[in-house]
């Protein structure tokens, strides 16, 4: 597609319930990053793929979160038995070539998380 | 663990002024980049900085880098409203391809 695309857009969730968000990078692009955003925060690092390998998975809060991206393309984000401190934005973002110039990201709306 | 500060976090500044956000990093990188949020909407490339000295312009923000400090900035110049947003800049782990992200520079321009 044209651009990064997640879906939901808005989730909201009762606390303790599994969520999964979605996210379709451009076509061709290796590389996908997730961030959480916080209101008024920057974006802090979840996890990285280069094609289906997940290479970093440091930033993943918890062993509630989860991310896959079995085909090197679609990433999903799950995040199981959700909490309140769960509620944020989830970015994702793709890029092209990684390990040699610029690795300028392209991000998605976001997938907005509230969990009452 | 690579980690990226900014200062200021909050600025408001008069139109027609000038001003200059930091961005300090923690580990060997050269590539340094600039990003852009309005309120509500997801980020946008501004600038990429790939080696030191590396100096990019675009209308009336500039960037710059200095690798051996491990610094950047974002120089504004003549303040304009629609220059309001919040200013994120992101660093490379070197030959890691993780991106990195400081806390943004939340850039209110007032009349």
């Amino acid at each position: 597609g044209a651009g990064v695309s997640q879906s939901p857009r808005y989730k909201v969730a009762k606390r303790g319930q599994d969520v999964a968000l979605r996210c379709d990078p451009i076509s061709g692009h290796v590389s996908l990053f997730w961030y959480q955003q916080a209101l008024g925060q920057g974006p802090e690092f979840l996890t990285y793929f280069q094609n289906e390998a997940q290479l970093d998975k440091s930033g993943l809060p918890s062993d509630r979160f989860f991310a896959e991206r079995p085909e090197g393309s679609v990433s999903t984000l799950k995040i199981q038995r959700t909490q309140q401190e769960d509620s944020a934005v989830y970015l994702c973002a793709s890029s092209f070539l990684p390990g040699a110039g610029a690795n300028v990201l392209t991000f998605g709306a976001g997938s907005r998380l509230t969990v009452l | 663990e690579l980690k990226v500060e900014q200062n200021p976090l909050f600025l408001s500044m008069q139109e027609g002024k000038n001003y200059t956000i930091y961005c300090n990093y923690s580990t060997t990188s050269d590539r340094l980049y600039w990003y852009r949020q309005d309120p509500g909407k997801s980020l946008e490339s501004l600038f990429v900085l790939l080696s030191n000295g590396a100096v990019k312009q675009e209308g009336r923000l500039m960037a710059s880098l200095d690798t051996k400090a491990r610094l950047s900035t974002l120089h504004i110049t003549a303040a304009v409203h629609d220059l309001s947003a919040t200013y994120f800049c992101a660093v490379d782990a070197y030959n890691n391809n993780d991106m990195r992200f400081g806390a943004g520079t939340r850039l209110t321009v007032k009349p």
